[in-house]
C-alpha cells in the first residue's frame, strides 16, 4: 500500500529564516514521483515541486527544495529565506507509476512569525 | 495558471437531495480528479478520469458517481447526499500521469 505521512500538524518560524517541512513515504514501487503543493487560506492549492525517484539530484524551485533520502523514503520541503506569505498548509503528495493515482499526507500548517 | 474552473463554487443542499459539481478545464489535458479535503485527512481521491468515457475509482468512491462525456467536462454526482458528504471538493487535472496535477479552485458542498 502507499502512504504518505506528514509528522507535523504545525510549524513556526521566524521571518527570514529557513524551515523544514518533513515528508516520509511509503512504497514498494520502484518509479514514483514526490510533489509538494501549497494551500494558503484563500483554499487554493498551488504546486510547488517535483522530485522522481531516479532523479539524482535534488530538486530546487527558487526558494524551495526538496531534500530527497531515498533510502530512508523521506522527502522534506526547504523553504529559504522565510516570507510572511509562506503561511499556509503543505501537502506533500505521491505518485507511483503503476497507478494512476496521487497520494496526500494529511498536511503542516507553517506559520512565518515576522 | 491552469484554466480549470469549478460550478457551484458554494453549495448548501439538504440530505436525500442530488447533487451535481463540475469541472471544465481549458487545458486539454487528459487526466481528471476528483478530491475531497476533510481536516485532518488531507487530500483524498474520489474518483479520476484518464479519457472521455474512461473513469475509475479512487479511495473514497462510495456514495459518488462520475461522467465526462468531453474531454473539458468532469461531473461529480452525489445520488442522495449526506451529511458526511459535507466537504471541499477540488479538482485536478494533469497532462500525463507521471506529471504534477494541476487543481480548481474548490467547491465548498454543506449537507444539511
Amino acid at each position: 500500500a502507499q502512504k504518505i505521512t506528514q509528522t507535523q500538524p504545525g510549524m513556526f518560524v521566524q521571518e527570514k529564516e529557513a524551515v523544514t517541512l518533513d515528508c516520509t513515504y511509503d512504497t514498494s514501487d520502484p518509479s514514483y514521483g514526490l510533489f509538494w503543493y501549497k494551500q494558503p487560506s484563500s483554499g487554493e492549492m498551488i504546486f510547488l515541486i517535483y522530485q522522481g525517484s531516479y532523479d539524482q539530484q535534488n530538486a530546487t524551485e527558487g526558494r524551495y527544495s526538496l531534500n530527497f533520502q531515498k533510502a530512508r523514503k523521506s522527502a522534506n520541503l526547504v523553504i529559504s529565506a522565510s516570507q510572511l506569505g509562506d503561511s499556509a498548509m503543505y501537502f506533500c503528495a505521491m505518485r507511483v507509476m503503476t497507478g494512476n493515482q496521487f497520494y496526500f499526507g494529511t498536511g503542516t500548517s507553517l506559520t512565518v512569525i515576522p | 495558471d491552469a484554466g480549470i474552473t469549478q460550478s457551484p463554487r458554494h453549495k448548501v443542499t439538504e440530505t436525500g437531495t442530488p447533487v451535481t459539481l463540475r469541472c471544465h478545464q481549458t487545458e486539454n489535458h487528459r487526466y481528471m480528479y476528483w478530491y475531497r479535503q476533510d481536516p485532518g485527512h488531507g487530500l483524498r481521491l474520489i474518483h479520476y478520469s484518464y479519457g472521455v468515457k474512461d473513469t475509475d475509482k479512487g479511495e473514497v468512491s462510495d456514495g459518488y458517481s462520475v461522467s465526462r462525456s468531453k474531454t473539458e467536462d468532469f461531473l461529480l454526482t452525489l445520488e442522495s447526499a449526506t451529511s458526511s458528504q459535507t466537504s471541499v471538493y477540488f479538482c485536478a487535472i494533469s497532462e500525463s500521469r507521471i506529471y504534477e496535477q494541476y487543481f480548481g479552485p474548490g467547491t465548498r458542498l454543506t449537507v444539511t
